[in-house]
């Protein structure tokens, strides 16, 4: 299958700071990527879809000016998580599709902990 | 968000059993997927299923897409310690939004050798 690669796997970081992930298709390019949450023991919630070229598009209760996502190409999205705070402590997951293929990739996963 | 109805939601099984987990929705679906998560990991794509009826294997599993639409069946043969995960169907409805997947809750599999 086709690989999503996500970094990085684990961060740390300190109240009121930002941190950025990177989401990339290593073999394929990929319009459109999706930015997940998922809490322990729970499914995937959908935070936005990433487009390439223009705006994310975001999910109801998902903050766009604390969660900023960019896709400035067809291989790279990234999330960014401003001013973090311990209730933002998560794993975060990626997924792209290559063109009008319904079969969604994942990337690796983020272990967010925000102290 | 709209979530996919899966059921059971745990299973603890004697490796060497049989395993058979499924979905269902209130609406119809276009795409029909089936992924394993490993503990701090990504869902890794298992089977991807497209038309009705349609049955399709990979090794041990096989899984079918419903005749309705509205629902679909994963089954693990003689299971082994390492099938030990959550399993996740995951759809796309015909009312599909730009590509957006539909999660089930997910079934946790639990295998004692």
């Amino acid at each position: 299958g086709a690989v999503v690669s996500q970094h990085p796997s684990r961060v740390i970081c300190k109240s009121g700071t930002s941190v950025k992930i990177e989401c990339r298709s290593l073999d394929f390019q990929a319009t459109t990527m999706f930015w997940y949450r998922q809490f322990p023991k729970q499914s995937l919630m959908l935070m936005a879809t990433s487009n390439e070229g223009s705006k994310a598009t975001y999910e109801q209760g998902v903050e766009k000016d604390k969660f900023l996502i960019n896709h400035a190409s067809l291989t790279l999205s990234t999330l960014t998580v401003t001013s973090a705070h311990p209730e933002d402590s998560s794993f975060y997951i990626c997924s792209a599709s290559p063109t009008r293929s319904p079969e969604a990739f994942f990337g690796q996963g983020t272990r967010l902990t925000v102290v | 968000g709209q979530q996919l109805n899966q059921s059971p939601q745990s299973m603890f099984i004697q490796e060497g059993e049989d395993v058979s987990m499924n979905c269902t929705s209130s609406s119809i679906f276009n795409t029909w997927l089936w992924y394993k998560q490993d503990p701090g990991e990504g869902p890794v794509l298992l089977i991807a299923l497209y038309k009705a009826g349609e049955l399709t294997s990979n090794g041990r599993l096989t899984a079918q897409f419903g005749i309705t639409r509205k629902d679909s069946f994963l089954n693990i043969s003689a299971s082994i310690p390492s099938d030990v995960g959550i399993y996740f169907c995951a759809g796309q409805s015909i009312y599909n939004q730009g590509g957006k997947l539909i999660f089930g809750q997910g079934t946790e599999l639990s295998v004692k050798p």
